[in-house]
Parts: C-alpha cells; sequence; structure tokens
C-alpha cells in the first residue's frame, strides 16, 4: 500500500529559484495537508485542502503556494526560495467523512536552500 | 485558537521499565479529538494512539495508553515494558471539530524519547 507519496525526498536550491513539492494519496481521502517541521517547532500547518478545488491557508503560508490538482495530487511551491525555508516537508491526507479519523503522513521531503 | 504543550523536550526510560510524557492543550471547543504521533529516526509520522474528548474511558492500544484529564486538559501518554524500538520523537495533536471539513491538526513541539538497554 502506497498510502501517502512524496516527491522528491531530497532537494538542494539555491537562493531565489523556485520548486515544487508533489504529494500523491491513493486512500480516495477529501482533506490534504502541507507542513513544515524545523527543530524546537514540532510540525506547522502551511496549507491545507478540505476538499477537491479548495485550498486554505495553515499558520506559516507565507512565500509559498499550493494547488488541489485533483482528488489525489497536492502540491507545494515555493516560487522564489529562502534561506528561511529550509526545512522538512510533510503532507498529509485523511479522510473527512468522520472527524475522529486520523491524517497519514508521507515520508516527508528534505529541502535546504543555500 | 488551539494550543498544544509538551513541556519535556527530553526523556529517557530503561528497557521494560514504564514511562510517561506529559502533554497539555488549551481549546474553545467542546469537541475535540486528541493524538499521539511517534517519529523514529526514519522521519516516518505514525499514528500510536487517538482519545475523543467527548469518551471518558482512556484509550489503550497494547503497551500504550493514555490519562486523559478534560477538566485538567491534560492528555499523556504512559509506555508499559519500553522496548529498544519505541526510541523517537513523540508528538502529541490537537484536532478541533467546528463542523464543516475543519480537520485540522495542532502539534506540540515534541518529546524526545531514548531507551537504555
Amino acid at each position: 500500500n502506497a498510502g501517502v507519496t512524496q516527491t522528491p525526498k531530497f532537494q538542494v536550491l539555491k537562493t531565489g529559484q523556485s520548486m515544487t513539492l508533489q504529494c500523491a494519496q491513493d486512500m480516495n481521502h477529501n482533506s490534504m495537508y502541507w507542513y513544515r517541521q524545523d527543530p524546537g517547532m514540532g510540525l506547522r500547518l502551511i496549507y491545507y485542502s478540505a476538499s477537491e478545488g479548495t485550498t486554505d491557508k495553515g499558520e506559516v503560508p507565507n512565500g509559498y503556494n499550493v494547488s488541489r490538482l485533483n482528488k489525489r495530487e497536492f502540491s507545494l511551491r515555493l516560487e522564489s526560495a529562502a534561506p528561511s525555508q529550509t526545512s522538512v516537508y510533510f503532507c498529509a491526507s485523511s479522510d473527512n467523512r468522520g472527524s475522529n479519523q486520523p491524517q497519514h503522513f508521507g515520508d516527508g521531503t528534505r529541502l535546504s536552500i543555500l | 485558537a488551539q494550543t498544544v504543550t509538551q513541556s519535556q523536550p527530553e526523556m529517557s526510560v530503561q528497557e521494560a521499565e514504564t514511562v510517561t510524557l506529559s502533554c497539555t492543550y488549551d481549546t474553545s471547543e467542546s469537541d475535540y479529538y486528541l493524538f499521539w504521533y511517534k517519529q523514529p529516526p526514519s522521519r516516518q509520522m505514525i499514528l500510536v494512539i487517538r482519545q475523543e474528548a467527548y469518551k471518558q474511558q482512556n484509550a489503550t492500544e497494547n503497551r500504550f495508553s493514555v490519562n486523559f484529564q478534560k477538566a485538567a486538559k491534560s492528555f499523556s501518554l504512559k509506555i508499559s515494558d519500553s522496548q529498544l524500538g519505541d526510541a523517537a520523537m513523540y508528538f502529541c495533536a490537537l484536532r478541533g471539530y467546528s463542523g464543516g471539513s475543519n480537520y485540522k491538526l495542532t502539534f506540540g513541539k515534541g518529546t524526545l524519547l531514548t531507551v537504555n538497554p
């Protein structure tokens, strides 16, 4: 079972470059999320998509854009990467038919911006 | 706004012993859900246990159990008979339910658990 698949797993960028992180889930979940994880900060929500066709800002949306391409795919774009965006990025999905359903996470993308 | 606080940045336990990880939270919602996730060095986020706030009975999953104190807004995780494979970062998370599709999680900063042989 693939679950939530993120690509790439690692990436190094130069300041000012653009990059799109891809995420796909095969669990027929309605909701998808992007988080970033920084040392000592836990996971912080960047953007989420409650259902296909909708996206909303989370706690730390500045510098990012998202696209819910279809029910399966939710991408995160950095238009002009900055060193402060060096982080580990996680995509997650959940079934919102039951509000106690957990989120299922991908394996993360380690992004370094020089 | 929701907040989750894990006051223990690091904990250690001897193999086969019991350890308790603390979590407190704050929310204005009357209906919500609490989760503990485990993140081993592989970086995967693995669900350990979940608790519905309207249930008084504490959740249990094999060696993992919670002590849910709703009035005190406390949600601690107890790991019994600790194993080397339990070594990981543990995150407490809260999801409010305000209707519609609001299923966002708020995470604590994590507790790094070391298991000593």
